[in-house]
């Protein structure tokens, strides 16, 4: 399983666009890269997911560079909903795999008024 | 996304006791299951792989006489915590692949506060 890197936190305002960058050097061919945030005392929520090039959906875009060793996940006009801890995750989803998952640090994202 | 649930969201046990906790898939069927535990301010440690119709997984380091895991059902997973003790306060969660979407994408149930007095 890859290993990913974040940083440990960030500040941001409300309004303003975050982007969080995790690097994965040892990803894997058939690898997906996943994003989850987590509140506190609840499980992880998928936020979005990807392979390569850019991924879009109604919370979140994910950007994932030709050579796929990082990924950044990019949350328009955060608000203060937005405060939690944010995990990159690294893994092989295929059917012949068990899709394990192993968590890093995360990202605490702390957003001011 | 796949809705997966957790029975019961807390649960306070004397030492000495032990405590199942459920993870069930609602609208979709899970041939693997995964439990995690998390400390306070921590990240989510794999606990063990669960699979339908077979033993389970169990990482390096997990006691699967301590914790122990049944899945017996395409939408069910139980965690039991046998003899729990203090140290085996903690947050568990559960998850279950989505075999329905593209990347199997895995879906986290909202999690079991255990306190162990």
């Amino acid at each position: 399983l890859a290993k990913t890197t974040q940083p440990i936190s960030m500040d941001s305002y409300e309004g303003q666009e975050v982007n969080i960058t995790c690097s994965h050097n040892n990803i894997a061919t058939n690898d997906y890269i996943t994003w989850y945030q987590q509140f506190p005392s609840q499980g992880p929520r998928f936020i979005i997911q990807g392979y390569k090039t850019k991924v879009t959906n109604e919370v979140a875009s994910l950007f994932i560079p030709a050579d796929r060793k990082s990924s950044t996940l990019s949350l328009p006009r955060v608000s203060l909903s937005d405060t939690a801890v944010y995990y990159c995750l690294v893994g092989d989803m295929g059917s012949g795999n068990t899709g394990k998952l192993i968590f890093g640090q995360g990202t605490t994202l702390q957003v001011k008024p | 996304g796949a809705v997966v649930s957790q029975h019961p969201s807390r649960v306070i046990c004397k030492s000495g006791t032990s405590v199942k906790i459920e993870c069930r898939s609602l609208d979709f069927q899970a041939t693997t299951m995964f439990w995690y535990r998390q400390f306070p301010k921590q990240s989510l440690m794999l606990m063990a792989t669960s699979n339908e119709g077979s033993k389970a997984t169990y990482e390096q380091g997990v006691e699967k006489d301590k914790f122990l895991i049944n899945h017996a059902s395409l939408t069910l997973s139980t965690l039991t915590v046998t003899s729990a003790h203090p140290e085996d306060s903690s947050f568990y969660i559960c998850s279950a692949r989505d075999l329905r979407t593209v990347a199997y994408e895995q879906y986290f149930g909202p999690g079991t506060r255990l306190t162990v007095t």
